[in-house]
């Protein structure tokens, strides 16, 4: 079953509003990390929050990581058309085997009208 | 620098027939990642190699599915016997690999169709 659940599944704005998604997961991770999709087709890192930080930004991206609740939220400021895609929580593993493996959520996917 | 490249793009075969799927990664990365995705879902782990290890095939689904990795680069996914749910979009990635690297670099995947 897949680590990671994003919260809501489809998000509709308008340009200029914020959007915030959610991830939760289950077991402990070394790192999280936030990618984008467009069109289906190959993903994007946008960021990375690691096991021991809380927040992190990256240009218009907020990502806070709550390790008690197993949950991350991701916000994107001042959003635009060119914003709308999928977006895909992954959950990481250190260690053994599973060094470097990720788990993906199901994506949530955000629509930013004109 | 050139990013993952994938082939063939685009791939329609008929249900029994073995299709490969290849994978470059970008030069350098030790680690390669094969994902599948199914229409409107998420990225489902099949099968990952790092350097000289033994691959970890945990996500494979069946036996059909194998994939090897040749002079620690270029990638081949092989399906044999195709069945129509191995319809999906094929997703590899590389990680340049080290103790403190995780951001994975997609390419832009195979799309399969098995009719």
């Amino acid at each position: 079953s897949q680590q990671g659940e994003e919260d809501p599944q489809a998000l509709s704005i308008q340009e200029g509003e914020n959007a915030t998604m959610n991830c939760s997961y289950k077991t402990s991770i070394n790192n999280l990390q936030w990618y984008r999709q467009n069109s289906g087709r190959g993903l994007v890192h946008l960021i990375l929050i690691r096991s021991n930080e809380r927040e992190k930004h990256s240009g218009r991206l907020r990502v806070t990581l709550d390790t008690s609740k197993k949950s991350s939220s991701l916000l994107i400021t001042a959003s635009r058309a060119a914003d709308t895609a999928s977006y895909f929580c992954a959950t990481g593993l250190a260690g053994g085997t599973s060094y470097g493996k990720l788990t993906f959520g199901q994506g949530t996917i955000l629509t930013v009208h004109p | 620098g050139a990013g993952v490249s994938q082939s063939p793009s685009n791939k329609v075969t008929e249900k029994g027939k073995d299709v490969e799927l290849r994978c470059d990664p970008i030069s350098g990365h030790t680690a390669l990642y094969w994902y599948r995705q199914s229409l409107g879902q998420g990225l489902e782990f099949l099968i990952y190699f790092q350097g000289n290890s033994a691959p970890d095939k945990s996500g494979l689904p069946s036996d059909r599915f194998s994939a090897e990795r040749t002079g620690g680069s270029v990638s081949t996914l092989t399906i044999q016997r195709t069945q129509q749910e191995d319809s999906a979009v094929y997703l590899c990635a590389s990680r340049r690999g080290g103790s403190d690297v995780y951001e994975q670099y997609f390419g832009p995947g195979t799309r399969l169709t098995v009719t």
